[in-house]
């Protein structure tokens, strides 16, 4: 177990609707990154906070959204779903000094 | 901007034999910090190894040690020994360091397919 948790693990869904996924952070880690892993485009990343503050942007799309609440967990909220979003997105932590990301097992999203 | 490139889209070796997986890097920045990160076909991403661009040493972590040749912007993985269960994507990625920590984003590389053969 790696402290960064993922759920859920699998999801399958229908174009056109909307999911979220959830990350809770190793204990102690202010900051959460979003990344979108897929055979095309390899792993971008979406999106990072930082004790519950949009810090930084990458390649999100509009029709996604995050969020960091008090207790520090994410949502990475995927709405309109497309054929295309269809990848493993990941959860990753770190710590305000140290040089340690530790990701979580990642969420694996279909749509069909 | 930083850029990292790995060339090899897969590689193949024997067991106990010791490869070498490929990774150059650009950016304009002075300090920044190097991973290296194995994805087995189960999906989590295990860290490896770090450097630091200021690092004099190469890092060395067990059987892994990253060729770190700042004047050439290269981090090539080493893994000595290799074993069955090295088989797996490898991800070369860099972020920004600040006062010696790395903090922000990392970017990957595409990765590199690494096969061991008994």
């Amino acid at each position: 177990d790696s402290g960064v948790t993922q759920t859920p693990k699998h999801l399958i869904t229908a174009t056109g609707q909307r999911v979220t996924l959830r990350c809770s952070p190793r204990s102690g880690d202010l900051s959460v990154y979003w990344y979108q892993q897929s055979l095309d485009q390899g792993l971008q990343f979406l999106i990072q906070y930082y004790n519950g503050e949009e810090r930084a942007k990458g390649n999100i799309l509009e029709r996604f959204s995050a969020q960091q609440f008090p207790d520090l967990h994410s949502e990475l909220n995927l709405s309109s779903l497309e054929l295309g979003d269809s990848a493993l997105y990941f959860c990753a932590s770190s710590a305000w000094t140290g040089n340690g990301y530790t990701f979580g097992s990642g969420t694996r999203l279909t749509v069909v | 901007a930083q850029k990292i490139t790995q060339t090899q889209p897969g590689m193949f070796v024997q067991e106990k034999e010791a490869v070498t997986l490929d990774c150059t890097y650009d950016t304009s920045d002075q300090s920044y910090g190097l991973f290296w990160y194995k994805q087995p076909s189960s999906g989590e991403m295990i860290f490896l190894i770090y450097q630091g661009s200021y690092d004099e040493q190469n890092a060395t972590e067990g059987r892994y040690s990253l060729n770190f040749q700042k004047a050439r912007k290269s981090a090539n993985l080493v893994i000595s020994a290799s074993q069955l269960g090295d088989s797996a994507m490898y991800f070369c990625a860099m972020t920004y360091n600040a006062g010696g920590t790395s903090y922000g984003k990392l970017t990957f590389g595409q990765g590199t397919i690494l096969t061991v053969h008994p």
